[in-house]
């Protein structure tokens, strides 16, 4: 079945600083999905892209499609410590089955 | 407040033990999941059911039985056969197809 590959797997930043994460796929994906997941806690569902070259802003949270609908990224604006946590990227396969990528855990110098 | 119920939060069992995960939710979701998580990795589907009575393997169901007899519970088991059960288990619902899916604050099991 289709596979996401997430990058990177880790990344430090200090507090202020921007954060991006990218999701990779080799074939053409319906939708992508994106959680976040604080330490010890779920995931929680941020958003979901569908259009090709969609871009959706939460705050200082981007969301982007990519135009071939193959990759997205989420970028973080001016990190705070309340971004500290693990963002996935999800596919959804099939009917309703979601499949997750490795996730990036992001971790913050305040 | 509508949400997921998963219980209990720690779990500790002795090796060769069957144990049963309870997951119970008020969204009035038809679709229901079960996901494990190990230290530091992705989540990895279980187990899915989109309708009661009704459920299907993903694509770590070795050692794992499930039963969907009412629509909002989706218990796990987890069986003697599951080689590496120490984990952390997920329950996740949805209302429709491709839609975000709700999870529940998960289970950490442990295996001694």
């Amino acid at each position: 079945g289709q596979q996401v590959m997430q990058i990177p797997q880790y990344q430090h930043v200090q507090e202020g600083e921007d954060f991006t994460t990218y999701c990779n796929s080799s074939t053409t994906l319906s939708n992508i999905q994106w959680y976040k997941q604080r330490p010890g806690g779920h995931p929680v569902f941020l958003i979901q892209l569908v259009k090709s070259g969609e871009v959706k802003k939460q705050k200082r949270l981007t969301f982007q499609f990519g135009e071939a609908k193959k990759n997205s990224s989420l970028h973080i604006t001016a990190t705070q410590t309340t971004d500290v946590g693990t963002y996935f990227c999800a596919l959804i396969q099939g009917a309703q089955k979601l499949v997750f990528g490795q996730g990036t855990r992001l971790t913050i110098n305040p | 407040d509508g949400g997921i119920t998963q219980s209990p939060k720690y779990l500790f069992r002795k090796e060769g033990q069957n144990v049963t995960l309870s997951c119970e939710q008020n969204l009035n979701h038809d679709a229901m999941y079960w996901y494990r998580q190990d230290p530091g990795q992705g989540l990895r589907l279980i187990y899915y059911s989109q309708i009661v009575n009704d459920f299907q393997k993903g694509d770590i169901a070795e050692g794992y039985s499930v039963s969907r007899e009412k629509k909002e519970s989706f218990p796990l088991t987890v069986t003697s056969a599951q080689k590496n059960p120490t984990a952390f288990y997920l329950c996740a619902s949805s209302l429709r197809q491709r839609e975000g899916y709700t999870f529940g604050s998960g289970t950490r099991l442990t295996v001694v």
